[in-house]
């Protein structure tokens, strides 16, 4: 499974956006990028995916570069409640059966009021 | 709350004892995975289930291990003779077919004495 580099942690002032980077050099035609989010005492969410196009949700928007070898997840109006670890993830959506999702340690967000 | 429950939420045991947890997927979700979680790391694969078939299996998952899925609705994971190199979060998670979105509970967290 191609490998995701994320910074181990990063700090945002509340109502402030964020943007949070993932390096996956290694990235094959067929995988998408996902992330989720793991909030203090909870299992983690899923958050967004894409696979070349800039992707937008209610929670937050995924920006992918032309050569898809990175992207960056945008908070863009940081709260204290998105104080999370954030995993950058590649599945690759090729298979037809099954995926399980592999985890990285993940980027810790704080965010100060 | 993702629809997907697990119980119990905490669990203090004594090493040598067994222990058994269960988890409760969205009604419509034929996957179901189960993964831990060491603090600091991000989730690890443990097993998968498609329906009430388990498919794969983590070297993870020693011979004290064992997860069934009877009906495919519910699963349970046992683990007998507990050791201290158990103690974690215990991860659920559940997925349909199409998208293979996962969707988390909130997690089982075990602690051996």
């Amino acid at each position: 499974d191609a490998k995701t580099t994320q910074p181990n942690s990063m700090e945002s002032n509340e109502e402030e956006p964020v943007h949070l980077p993932c390096n996956h050099s290694t990235i094959s035609g067929t995988d998408y990028i996902h992330w989720y989010r793991q909030l203090p005492s909870q299992g983690p969410e899923y958050v967004i995916h894409g696979l070349t196009s800039n992707v937008n949700n209610r929670m937050a928007s995924l920006a992918i570069a032309e050569d898809r070898k990175s992207s960056t997840l945008i908070l863009h109006r940081a709260t204290l409640r998105d104080a999370a670890v954030y995993y950058c993830i590649l599945r690759d959506e090729a298979k037809t059966s099954y995926d399980k999702v592999i985890f990285g340690p993940g980027t810790s967000l704080s965010v100060i009021p | 709350d993702t629809g997907v429950s697990q119980d119990p939420r905490h669990k203090i045991t004594k090493r040598g004892q067994n222990v058994t947890f269960r988890c409760d997927p969205i009604s419509e979700h034929n996957r179901l995975y189960w993964y831990r979680q060491t603090l600091g790391q991000g989730p690890e694969f443990l097993t998968y289930f498609q329906n009430e078939a388990q498919l794969e299996k983590s070297r993870l998952l020693s011979d004290r291990f064992s997860a069934e899925r009877p009906k495919g609705s519910f699963s349970t994971l046992e683990i007998q003779r507990t050791e201290q190199g158990d103690s974690a979060m215990y991860l659920c998670a559940t997925a349909d077919s199409y998208t293979d979105t996962q969707y988390f509970g909130p997690g089982t967290r075990l602690t051996v004495l």
